[in-house]
């Protein structure tokens, strides 16, 4: 079964607004990577956040980890058209096997 | 990522078919992975491998068998394919960094169609 289970399933925002999409997991993690994957395409990662790091940042990305509630958090800040696209959150428990949500569907409209 | 080749991009065949994908990469990393991934649904682990002679299998490996060849090439086979295996399929490799994380880096897809 799937590890990470994103929220909400899909978002459409006006460009220069910020999208903020959730991911919950199940078990304990080494450490969560959110990847971002264009129409039909293959995924890229975004980046990467370790167990004992709570915030990270990334130019215009913002992630957050909550260990505790099992949940992380990535924000982008004052979108744009080309960040449309799915993003897709992974866990990895420390086996270097990768869980991956169901991902958010973001629509930034211009 | 082009470093990350996939063949065929695309394939349609038919129920009891043998396919063969396969997944080249020029990044020099050990660990290949092949994931599945259904419309609207994330990606499914099928099989993992972290070296040439090392081969897991994932969530999903029924149905589905590999070989990795060597180091940069890594294959997935469907002995006898069935309509429900209908998908999109990714290769990705990873290199553990020196602080023991990895991301992965993926190949474009393969869209494989089961009549």
């Amino acid at each position: 079964s799937q590890q990470g289970e994103e929220d909400p399933q899909a978002l459409s925002i006006q460009e220069g607004e910020n999208a903020t999409m959730n991911c919950s997991y199940k078990t304990s993690i080494n450490n969560l990577q959110w990847y971002r994957q264009n129409s039909g395409r293959g995924l890229v990662h975004l980046i990467l956040i370790r167990s004992n790091e709570r915030e990270k940042h990334s130019g215009r990305l913002r992630v957050t980890l909550d260990t505790s509630k099992k949940s992380s958090s990535l924000l982008i800040t004052a979108s744009r058209a080309a960040d449309t696209a799915s993003y897709f959150c992974a866990t990895d428990e420390g086996f270097n096997k990768f869980y991956f949500g169901s991902g958010t569907k973001l629509n930034v409209k211009p | 990522d082009a470093d990350v080749t996939q063949t065929p991009r695309n394939r349609i065949t038919k129920t009891g078919k043998r396919i063969m994908l396969e997944c080249s990469q020029t990044k020099g990393h050990d660990r290949m992975y092949w994931y599945r991934q259904d419309p609207g649904l994330g990606l499914r682990l099928i099989y993992y491998s972290f070296d040439v002679k090392d081969i897991n299998k994932g969530e999903i490996s029924d149905g589905y068998s590999v070989s990795r060849q060597a180091q940069a090439k890594f294959s997935l086979s469907l002995e006898s394919a069935i309509p429900n295996q209908t998908a999109l399929y990714f290769c990705a490799t990873s290199v553990v960094a020196g602080d023991g994380y990895n991301e992965q880096f993926f190949g474009p897809g393969t869209r494989l169609t089961v009549l």
